[in-house]
């Protein structure tokens, strides 16, 4: 089955800094690739997602790549605010066939001000 | 709409003990998903559903069943409770296979 490690499981930034992410999948044929914050005692909420057939996707200050030749895709926060201390789930899957999602083990980003 | 809705919020079960978890969503979606969330951990998959009368394993489904006998419900179902199934339960689902999944607000379980 496939199988996510995510890095680094903690992450501290000053406000306005950015946050990298770094994820790798072991399942050539996962083809999508969420995105999922986290807030203390919260459920998880999308907040990017790609698929493997783009390399690269923005909303904003949030930019998601990925790199299927290397399988791993990475989460970019630019100019990073007090609110976007949480902690942050990748995750892939095989969309169309069920779309069951395996997720990593969460990064805590702690934005200092 | 009201989404994903997950009750009960908080439950301490005593070993042996059964329980069902409730999961419903008011957004027509065709697939439901039941994860678990461990301390400290990433979700992992325990059951899922493509749409009513289907459902099918996940990656950590022993101890659990479910049913999916309408679009809207997919209840989990634990049968002799153990403290290994001290975790929280998220419910989500999905349009399609291909589509976002929204989570609910959670179910914290302790089995003691």
């Amino acid at each position: 089955g496939e199988n996510v490690e995510q890095h680094p499981s903690t992450l501290s930034v000053q406000e306005g800094d950015s946050a990298v992410i770094k994820c790798t999948y072991s399942d050539s044929a996962s083809n999508y690739f969420p995105w999922y914050k986290q807030e203390l005692g919260k459920r998880p909420q999308l907040i990017i997602d790609i698929r493997s057939n783009v390399g690269e996707k923005k909303d904003q200050r949030i930019a998601v790549t990925l790199n299927k030749t290397a399988k791993h895709f990475s989460l970019h926060i630019t100019e990073t605010q007090p609110e976007d201390s949480a902690v942050y789930f990748c995750a892939a899957s095989i969309a169309g066939g069920g779309n069951k999602l395996t997720f990593g083990t969460g990064t805590q980003l702690k934005v200092e001000l | 709409n009201a989404g994903v809705t997950q009750t009960p919020k908080f439950r301490i079960l005593k070993i042996g003990q059964s329980m069902t978890l409730q999961c419903t969503q008011d957004m027509n979606h065709n697939y439901m998903y039941w994860y678990r969330q461990d301390p400290g951990m990433g979700l992992k998959l325990i059951y899922y559903s493509v749409g009513a009368g289907i459902t099918d394993k996940g990656e950590v489904p022993n101890g659990y069943n479910v049913s999916r006998s309408t679009t809207e419900d997919f209840p989990l179902r634990l049968e002799l409770a153990a403290p290994s199934q001290t975790s929280v339960y998220f419910c989500a689902s999905s349009q399609t296979g291909e589509n976002e999944q929204y989570f609910g607000p959670g179910t914290r379980l302790t089995v003691t």
